[in-house]
């Protein structure tokens, strides 16, 4: 069981806009910044966003996340095949005084 | 470029220690006043769960669930850090990453390893 809730799965079309969500509660996302990866099995994780809504130097701007309250989200516009993979949010929890992920979201491009 | 590897056993038995080593190059774990290192697993067909993280001079947290368990410890000599979890199941079974916050403890993982895949069974 995840501290903070992700749907399992999502998918789009070639092209199209799709949007992840990340659930959490005032102790994580609320009061702290919201992170996102990208996974694919055998790989080592890549950090997409930082600080809600922060791009690493590398990641395309079709990537973008925002947070509000205690809820953050991933969008990812002109979807490709290569955004295939597990997508996972993550926040630190000030009660836990540590990093909570999301249970992850599976991306398939259809 | 940072790179991390991690290294150890890919098998160990029930109730005995884990044991994995991250080696880190491209970057010194005691060069910096801002980075905090860590260990992340994933087991098979679920998600990533935090395992604990520390700094290099002496910081040091740990997952709730696991901190019973698990000692994090480093060797800047070797520029390595260490995982052990003690009295394993295989509830254990997972991937291991290490990998590197960002800017203080609470900071996204900027930098991962490729994993390891250590299996508990007898």
């Amino acid at each position: 069981q995840s501290v903070l809730t992700q749907p399992p799965s999502a998918s789009g079309t070639p092209g199209q806009r799709v949007t992840i969500s990340c659930s959490g509660s005032s102790s994580n996302i609320g009061r702290n910044y919201v992170y996102w990866y990208h996974h694919l099995p055998g790989t080592a994780p890549k950090l997409l966003i930082y600080r809600n809504n922060q791009r690493p130097s590398g990641v395309p701007d079709r990537f973008s996340g925002s947070k509000s309250g205690t809820s953050g989200s991933l969008a990812i516009s002109g979807l490709r095949s290569e955004d295939e993979g597990h997508y996972y949010c993550a926040a630190w929890d000030d009660s836990l005084s540590g990093q909570v992920f999301g249970g992850g979201t599976k991306l398939t491009v259809l | 470029q940072l790179q991390l590897q991690e290294s150890g056993p890919g098998l160990v038995k029930p109730s005995e220690t884990l044991s994995l080593t991250c080696t880190v190059s491209g970057g010194s774990i005691s060069s910096s006043t801002i980075y905090y290192w860590g260990w992340i697993r994933q087991p098979p067909g679920k998600g990533l769960e935090w395992i604990g993280s520390f700094y290099y001079s002496g910081s040091t947290y740990y997952n709730p669930s696991l901190k019973s368990r698990v000692t994090i410890s480093v060797d800047t000599s070797k520029n390595q850090f260490s995982l052990k979890l003690s009295s394993v199941t295989a509830a254990d079974t997972a991937v291991y990453f290490c990998a590197r916050h960002d800017r203080g403890v609470a900071a996204a993982f900027d930098f991962w390893g490729q994993g390891t895949l250590v299996t508990v069974s007898s």
